[in-house]
């Protein structure tokens, strides 16, 4: 069965720096998201990009995040200067289309550490 | 406001014991979905069930069954003859077209612990 890939499992980074998420979606899959969960609390949505562009974000998503799809494959969230508040499990989700009746199929996650 | 309300932050019972996950939506969409997910401890969402705005009918898969009623917004989840391994925690989570282009908007989750 595909699935949705997801690199590194767990990324350890210093305040400051830049992060890089990695997110291989399934490839029939036309949207791709991402979304955070900070420790011990919910679910939160960051992002949906569809045709090279974002069609929605969050408050959460500032400037200081940006997602690409630099080829036919990957779908990355950067992050330009982590803050010790940017730790979180970051999941990246795709499917085949945009409406509800579309299940997102998640991956595994990236559990990021800002020390 | 919360557009999905887990009122139950933990829940803990003893193996082979019926429970139910309540869930509490707000939405003015007329169509929308609504969904769980399993979070185990290792930290991956599964998914469980999705259901539409316009399909009331209640789902029983195994020893898992769905109660979805418009007139209380709520969809409700009951694991009956529960299990160690469903030691986990539930979202509940609502998809809406207006204002949100379908993203998840997720509830708080509710731990349930299933002791042996």
């Amino acid at each position: 069965e595909p699935e949705v890939t997801q690199t590194p499992s767990h990324q350890v980074t210093q305040m400051g720096q830049e992060v890089i998420l990695r997110c291989v979606p399934i490839s029939n899959h036309l949207y791709f998201y991402w979304y955070r969960q900070i420790l011990g609390q919910k679910v939160e949505f960051l992002v949906s990009f569809y045709n090279n562009e974002i069609s929605e974000k969050s408050e959460i998503f500032d400037d200081q995040f940006s997602v690409e799809r630099p080829d036919g494959s990957n779908f990355t969230l950067k992050i330009r200067s982590t803050k010790l508040e940017d730790s979180a499990m970051y999941f990246c989700a795709s499917s085949e289309a945009w409406q509800g009746d579309y299940e997102q199929y998640f991956g595994p996650g990236t559990r990021l550490t800002v020390t | 406001a919360q557009k999905v309300t887990q009122a139950q932050t933990e829940i803990s019972v003893v193996e082979k014991e019926d429970v139910t996950l309540d869930c509490v939506y707000e939405t003015r969409d007329t169509t929308y979905y609504l969904f769980w997910y399993k979070q185990p401890p290792s930290g991956e969402l599964v998914f469980l069930i999705r259901r539409n705005s316009f399909d009331e009918q209640n789902e029983i898969s195994g020893r898992y069954s769905w109660n979805f009623q418009k007139s209380t917004s709520s969809f409700n989840f009951t694991i009956t003859a529960s299990q160690v391994v469903d030691s986990a925690v539930y979202f509940c989570a609502l998809s809406e077209a207006m204002d949100s282009n379908y993203q998840l908007i997720w509830g708080a989750g509710t731990k349930l612990i299933i002791k042996p």
